[in-house]
Order: C-alpha cells, then structure tokens, then sequence
C-alpha cells in the first residue's frame, strides 16, 4: 500500500542553524501539507501546497519557513534559522484532490522529530 | 474559532469493552476525519465521513455525524489492548485539518 515517506526520523539541529526536512508524498497526490505537533501539544497546521504554490499558510509559518517541491516526488519544509521553540514533530501529509468533491483523506508520514538545542 | 472539544478527555477501559468517544465543532465542515496516534508516532487515518453523511462503518469502527448538533462520535467495539493510543477527531475546513486535543484511550488486558 502506497505510503507517505519522510527523512529523517530525527534531526538534532544547533540554534539559528539551517534544516531542511524531506518527504516524499504518494506518487498520484496532488496537495502536499505540512503539521506540527510540540511535545504534549495539538498537532497544527503549517502549510498547504498546491500546483508548485502555497495555497494556505497558517499564522506559525513565518519568513523562517518555506516549501519546495524540489522535483517529481520530494516535498521539503525547510527552517532557514531555527529556535528552540521549533522543536516539534513535523508531519507531511498528502492527498489526492483537495478540500472540494470528492472529499477524501489526509495521508500522513511517520514525522520527523525536531530537536533543537 | 474552528477548534471544537472532544469527549472524554480520557478514557479507561478493559478488553473487550467498547470505547465512544465524542468530538464537537463550531462552524460547517467539508467533512469530519478520525486519526488515532500513538505515543510520539505517525498519524493514522481510521474513517472519513463527509458532511452529507450520518453513519460509517470500518471494521470495528463506527463513526457517526450529526450536522445538526454539529458533532461526531467514534465508537471502538471489543476493544484490544492495540486500541490504546490517542484518538482525534479532525474537521476538514476548506482544504486543512484543525487537531482538537484528542482522547487518550486505555484499554486494560
């Protein structure tokens, strides 16, 4: 059964360093998210993204935050200098069409755990 | 706010008994989504009910959605100590998933 990827597991990242996380969305889906989820915490929305462009970003994806679709199947969520406060479990999903009919449903990747010291 | 609650908080059960959960919303939804977590693992999707619908069946899952009252419940029938983990009910707005809290779910062997 198809499946959403991400890499890695687990970063370990210095303050006010640069990290790029990777995912690798189910091949025929077309809309790409990003979530988070702080220890103990709600997971959150970050990003959507849609035919190469942003389409929805929520209030946590600053300037510090940005989305690529680097080539044919890899999603990146890259932080250009992160905080302590970023440390979080970060979840690619993916879908095959978007919010309108047919409604279908969120993939999610096993996460990446950010740590940052 | 989109943010609705889920009901219980918690919840503690023994095998073989069956677990509902409950979860409230505030505004429309395309529609309502039930992921269970692990603790500190991936996301997994168990049932997508859209907003024209009133009952779903998947396995020993069922999920039904009141838009009326504008909320949504998952029942877990004999319940396995593999139930244990945390149970979210996701409303779908627009093209995003909005995370309640969730319901921490205890099945006891």
């Amino acid at each position: 059964e198809p499946e959403v990827t991400q890499t890695p597991s687990h970063q370990v990242t210095q303050m006010g360093q640069e990290v790029i996380l990777r995912c690798v969305p189910i091949s025929n889906h077309l809309y790409f998210y990003w979530y988070r989820q702080i220890l103990g915490q709600k997971v959150e929305f970050l990003v959507s993204f849609y035919n190469n462009e942003i389409s929805e970003k929520s209030e946590i994806f600053d300037d510090q935050f940005s989305v690529e679709r680097p080539d044919g199947s890899n999603f990146t969520l890259k932080i250009r200098s992160t905080k302590l406060e970023d440390s979080a479990m970060y979840f690619c999903a993916s879908r095959e069409s978007g919010g309108a009919w047919p409604y279908n449903e969120q993939f999610f990747g096993p996460g990446t755990r950010l740590t940052v010291l | 706010s989109q943010q609705g609650e889920e009901d219980p908080q918690a919840l503690s059960i023994q095998e073989g008994e069956n677990a509902t959960m409950n979860c409230s919303y505030k505004t429309s939804i395309n529609n309502l989504q039930w992921y269970r977590q692990n603790s500190g693992r991936g996301l997994v999707h168990l049932i997508l009910i859209r907003s024209n619908e009133r009952e779903k069946h998947s396995g020993r899952l069922r999920v039904t959605l009141d838009t009326s009252k504008k909320s949504s419940s998952l029942l877990i029938t004999a319940s396995r100590a593999a139930d244990t983990a945390s149970y979210f009910c996701d409303r779908e707005y627009g093209n995003k998933l909005v995370f309640g809290a969730g319901t921490i779910l205890r099945v006891k062997s």
